[in-house]
């Protein structure tokens, strides 16, 4: 069964608007998560770490004030894009270390949204 | 900077051949680890299999093999007997181990597999 979950699996809002996507490690604690995004055809691009209890960690060219990422337990870490535009549509995806699986990283089952 | 490199953005393989699909890495470090990722159209990201990069012996899990050149910073994935349901993309991945970016995974470009009847 799955050990990482994310929600929503599919959102579609409205330009302006913001939305949050939930990850949940089910089962196991996650200090760090990480965020992804996915465009069509192409490979993860790692957006941000989240770091449970402190601020996340942001990749070269994300916006931080765009992309709103909070840790606030050592089992969820949410993503929240604020004033959501069209080309903010993609395909969201989390992942979170197991350490007493070898640090295996699990993936959540992604986030497909849509702005319109 | 750590990079990771798939040469080969598609492949196809008959059912029940095997394949091997080619990833190559760049680092100056000497610990790390190397993973390869299936995605099927689901979306959903399944672990295939990963090496240490201290070990010598190349990792298997039942089909899948790879192999470890460390030397040349090669990681291939070999798929013996090849199933419909191993069509998918396929993503090489180096992980990070220091300072803050703990467990950080870098992608490659991704090769997708076709799998022919």
């Amino acid at each position: 069964g799955a050990v990482v979950s994310q929600h929503p699996s599919w959102v579609i809002c409205k330009s302006g608007t913001s939305v949050k996507i939930e990850c949940r490690s089910l089962d196991f604690q996650a200090t760090t998560m990480f965020w992804y995004r996915q465009f069509p055809k192409q490979s993860l691009m790692l957006m941000a770490t989240s770091n449970e209890g402190s601020k996340a960690t942001y990749e070269q060219g994300v916006e931080k004030d765009k992309f709103l990422i909070n840790h606030a337990s050592l089992t969820l870490s949410t993503l929240t894009v604020t004033s959501a535009h069209p080309e903010d549509s993609s395909f969201y995806i989390c992942s979170a270390p197991h350490q007493a699986a070898r640090n295996t990283i699990y993936f959540g089952e992604g986030s497909w949204l849509t702005v319109v | 900077a750590q990079t990771v490199t798939q040469s080969q953005p598609e492949m196809s393989v008959q059912e029940a051949e095997t394949v091997t699909l080619s990833c190559t890495y760049d680092t100056s470090e000497s610990d790390y680890y190397l993973f390869w990722y299936k995605q099927p159209p689901s979306r959903q990201m399944i672990l295939v299999i990963r090496q240490e990069a201290y070990k010598q012996q190349n990792a298997t899990e039942n089909r899948f093999s790879v192999n470890f050149q460390k030397a040349a910073k090669s990681f291939s994935l070999k798929i013996s007997d090849s199933q419909l349901g191993d069509a998918a993309m396929y993503f090489c991945a180096y992980r990070i181990d220091y300072g803050g970016a703990t467990n950080k995974l870098i992608f490659g470009t991704g090769t997708l597999l076709a799998v022919q009847p």
